[in-house]
């Protein structure tokens, strides 16, 4: 199975508060896991991504945390701004391949 | 650093016509893959070229086809449209070695009618 399951599809935060987005994977053979942002208009813009063999990375106020027995992995964005406002797409991708799976997406919004 | 370039960025087709669709990846970058974005499938991956060669194909009919150039530019062609193929064509370019990121040009928004 190739599926990578994200959740929730929508999200509403306040300003200051944080923000987690799901995802969960089956292909046990995936070892890279990169997080993407997109705002209308535009491309998907690497934000963070993470290999199988950390359980955490930080990247200013984007953290993802990796759990490879539960095959989920999480995308947290410490102290939201309206800015942060878009779509988040998690992926996975095994080897050598460039083949992205993507989520389905969930649109954040991150209220004033 | 230049991005990745994709023209044109809006085309209007009607059915059963073929369209072409064109990519500049980062310089330096020699992989060049396709995506496909609705609203319904969400991001799909379309072909993979590396060197002038396809290395990875995902599950599209043979209509969607595409090739590399020696510059690593790449172009994509959709024959015999269809209504279904209305969407947000995307192009990523990488290095090629595993695990190095895909970044991601801004699409062509492609409209069947």
């Amino acid at each position: 199975q190739q599926q990578v399951k994200q959740s929730p599809q929508s999200l509403i935060v306040q300003k200051g508060g944080i923000s987690i987005i799901n995802c969960a994977y089956e292909n046990t053979a995936f070892d890279y896991f990169p997080w993407y942002q997109q705002f209308p208009g535009k491309g998907p813009a690497l934000l963070i991504a993470i290999r199988p063999d950390v359980s955490e990375k930080k990247e200013g106020r984007f953290t993802i945390s990796f759990n490879k027995s539960a095959k989920q992995f999480s995308l947290h964005i410490m102290d939201s701004q309206p800015g942060d406002s878009a779509t988040y797409f998690c992926a996975a991708s095994r080897g050598s391949a460039r083949q992205l799976t993507f989520g389905s997406g969930t649109q954040l919004t991150v209220l004033p | 650093k230049a991005g990745v370039t994709q023209t044109p960025r809006y085309l209007i087709k009607t059915r059963g016509q073929q369209v072409t669709l064109s990519c500049s990846p980062i310089s330096g970058h020699r992989s060049v893959s396709w995506y496909q974005q609705t609203p319904g499938q969400g991001l799909q991956f379309l072909f993979e070229y590396f060197s002038e060669t396809q290395r990875n194909k995902g599950n599209f009919p043979g209509r969607f086809s595409g090739r590399q150039f020696s510059n690593s530019r790449s172009e994509m062609n959709v024959s015999t449209l269809e209504l279904g193929d209305s969407a947000l064509y995307l192009c990523a370019s990488s290095s090629g070695t595993a695990g190095q990121p895909q970044h991601f040009g801004d699409g062509t928004r492609l409209s069947i009618l």
